[in-house]
């Protein structure tokens, strides 16, 4: 099973900063990692999928990068809905295994 | 537009099965190219997956649950389904259902399960 960390655990920012998210995976998943949004009551939303692939109607300020173990999404300019829990989750192998979060709240 | 709802009892005793319905509506689950999945958060923690259902019937199932999951298909009422069987306390969660494209594009609003006596 392929094992994702995800760094910082919580990531303190001001609305209009730039974030940064780190996802690391224990072997190789080429370019088969994707990032969910979570807020609180809610379901989680895709983001991006294989890496820098942004889903239907996200905006721009998010962007993914990355490929083998070490990926980034990157928040731009943070807007006040952009705090929230954020996920990574690979596709290369069964399981499916998902990051344990990063939660990104204001400072 | 494709929606997902989770359906099921919101509380179950120890050592009984754990039953939830997604119905899907927008799209048919008996169309190719899409696995429909369950998901799992334990309170307060993150996500976990248990399996999947492809629209020919095959299943995957998360190693850590293989001995206790089930999953159908109803292509009649559109809708797919888990079974959790000798649920303990460590099975309280709110599970997701979505549709599975390589990714989840597509989730349940989310159902909340108790487990206890």
């Amino acid at each position: 099973e392929i094992v994702l960390t995800q760094s910082p655990a919580t990531l303190s920012l001001s609305p209009g900063e730039r974030a940064t998210l780190s996802c690391r995976a224990s072997q190789s998943v080429s370019s088969y990692l994707a990032w969910y949004q979570q807020k609180p009551g809610q379901a989680p939303r895709l983001l991006i999928y294989d890496a820098s692939n942004r889903a239907t109607g996200i905006p721009a300020r998010f962007s993914g990068s990355g490929s083998g173990t070490d990926f980034t999404l990157t928040i731009s300019s943070l807007e006040p809905e952009d705090f929230a829990v954020y996920y990574c989750q690979h596709r290369s192998s069964w399981p499916r295994t998902f990051g344990p979060g990063t939660k990104v709240d204001v400072k | 537009q494709v929606q997902l709802q989770e359906s099921g009892p919101g509380l179950v005793k120890p050592s009984q099965t754990l039953s939830l319905t997604c119905t899907v509506s927008g799209a048919s689950i008996s169309r190719g190219g899409y696995y429909w999945s369950w998901i799992r958060q334990h309170p307060g923690k993150g996500l976990e997956w248990i399996g999947y259902i492809f629209y020919s019937g095959s299943t995957y199932y998360n190693p850590s649950l293989k001995s206790r999951v089930t999953m159908s298909l109803d292509t009649s009422k559109n809708q797919f389904s888990l079974k959790l069987t000798s649920v303990t306390a460590a099975d309280t969660a709110v599970y997701y259902c979505a549709r599975d494209y390589d990714f989840l594009d597509v989730w349940g609003q989310g159902t909340t399960v108790t487990v206890s006596s």
